[in-house]
């Protein structure tokens, strides 16, 4: 299994809610990454995990905020976001710092903040 | 930042014909890689050539990396219809393998 899946497709809400993104993985890989990309732009570190301990925060809002309950699962936890917080967000996962370096993506989230 | 830059933006062509595409970096890499995205969906990873290799072949593409001059070219011989996405470079300065850079992009349209 070589698939990254993510969860919703596509979701639209407004600034006073409250809502997850979801991502999975069943390849045994050790690093899982949250990216933001706008239309015609390319995709932008958000947050690295490795070993299920957040390694890398690109100075992401605190209204973003990532969760890895478990090496197979990452979370994204949207609360408060702002209207040009619109956009696709990716998640990716690759075996892990040191390792083989290729990342495989999911489909991504295509969210809309109204 | 540590953005590359690619070019051309946007490149159209027939199918049968190549595409070539440039990225060029800013930083001393480990390795660099190149990635496609359908529509704006989730990107698929095509190739990775190392700091210390000069020329890599991966069926129809080719990928060149001049780290004098902090540039690679991919180059997708024969193109097809299905090769119409968008082509991002992407490179790990970091040597963690933990943190990928993307280049800006070409939008590559192929036309029967």
């Amino acid at each position: 299994d070589t698939e990254v899946t993510q969860t919703p497709k596509h979701l639209v809400m407004g600034m006073t809610n409250k809502k997850s993104l979801k991502c999975e993985q069943h390849m045994g890989h050790r690093a899982m990454y949250w990216y933001k990309q706008k239309a015609k732009k390319p995709p932008e570190l958000m947050f690295v995990y490795s070993y299920e301990k957040l390694s890398i925060n690109e100075s992401v809002p605190s209204r973003f905020s990532p969760e890895c309950p478990n090496s197979s699962l990452l979370n994204l936890h949207l609360h408060a976001l702002q209207p040009e917080d619109s956009a696709l967000y990716l998640c990716a996962s690759s075996q892990g710092p040191g390792q083989q370096e290729t990342q495989y993506f999911g489909p991504g989230t295509r969210l809309l903040v109204l | 930042s540590q953005q590359g830059e690619e070019d051309p933006q946007a490149l159209s062509i027939q199918e049968g014909e190549n595409a070539t595409m440039n990225c060029s970096y800013k930083t001393s890499i480990n390795n660099l890689q190149w990635y496609r995205q359908n529509s704006g969906r989730g990107l698929v990873h095509l190739i990775l050539i190392r700091s210390n290799e000069r020329e890599k072949h991966s069926g129809r593409l080719r990928v060149t990396l001049d780290t004098s001059k902090k540039s690679s070219s991919l180059l997708i011989t024969a193109s097809r219809a299905a090769d119409t996405a968008s082509y991002f470079c992407a490179t790990d300065f970091t040597g963690t393998a933990s943190k990928l850079t993307f280049g800006t992009g070409t939008r590559l349209q192929v036309t029967l």
